[in-house]
């Protein structure tokens, strides 16, 4: 089976806090790629982070990092210090390369930050 | 700034009609995308074409219909809108040589009364 969980449907925090986005994923593909998106309430995603099953060093961009685990098929997301544009749903995605980019989303988790 | 536009923002129709959402991509790419977007589900692939004339079904196609006349351009079509197809709608393309470097549009928020 080829799956994304993200266990958390809905998240709120006060603003300077970190926070977590949980994802895991199924896949017996062993080469495969894994990505986080933000949607803000205009609707449009943004792509956040692609990393390969081969690359498995952790990642940070500013306030945004990302634990990639493979012995817990995990890619989780931390915001750190977040702030109120920060709010938004973030899905979790896996990608196979099959005939085309195949790409399965989690079902998202919306984070609200409260000032 | 390179772009995917859809359409409309914001879709009310009735049912039974025949409903077109169309998709335009300004960045030359092979492949395009429809997806929907329902809360709890995230987004699920509908239908899509790598190339002019050509498509592939997704995992949910049935109610759906796609079109691919000209590269840039790529539309959904509802035959029949059913309440149950009122949600968000996103298209998406991609160059078919650079891995999952997809673009999404800002999506079409359909509602089926």
């Amino acid at each position: 089976a080829q799956k994304v969980t993200q266990a958390q449907t809905e998240i709120s925090v006060v603003e300077k806090e970190d926070v977590t986005l949980d994802c895991v994923y199924e896949t017996r593909d062993t080469t495969y790629y894994l990505f986080w998106y933000k949607q803000p309430p205009s609707g449009e995603l943004v792509f956040l982070i692609r990393r390969n099953s081969f690359d498995e060093q952790n990642e940070i961009s500013g306030r945004y990092s990302w634990n990639f685990q493979k012995s817990t098929s995990s890619f989780n997301f931390t915001i750190t210090a977040s702030q109120v544009v920060d709010s938004a749903v973030y899905f979790c995605a896996l990608g196979l390369k099959t005939s085309y980019d195949k790409v399965i989303f989690g079902p998202g988790t919306s984070l609200s930050v409260i000032p | 700034d390179v772009k995917v536009t859809q359409s409309s923002r914001y879709l009310v129709k009735r049912t039974g009609e025949k409903v077109f959402l169309e998709c335009v991509q300004d960045m030359d790419h092979e492949n395009m995308f429809w997806y929907r977007q329902d809360p709890g589900l995230g987004l699920r692939l509908i239908y899509f074409s790598y190339d002019v004339k050509m498509k592939e079904k997704g995992d949910i196609p049935e109610g759906y219909s796609v079109s691919r006349e000209k590269k840039e351009r790529f539309s959904l079509i509802l035959e029949s809108a059913s309440t149950n197809q009122t949600s968000m709608y996103l298209c998406a393309s991609s160059f078919y040589a650079r891995t999952f470097a997809i673009k999404f549009g800002p999506g079409t928020r359909l509602t089926v009364l």
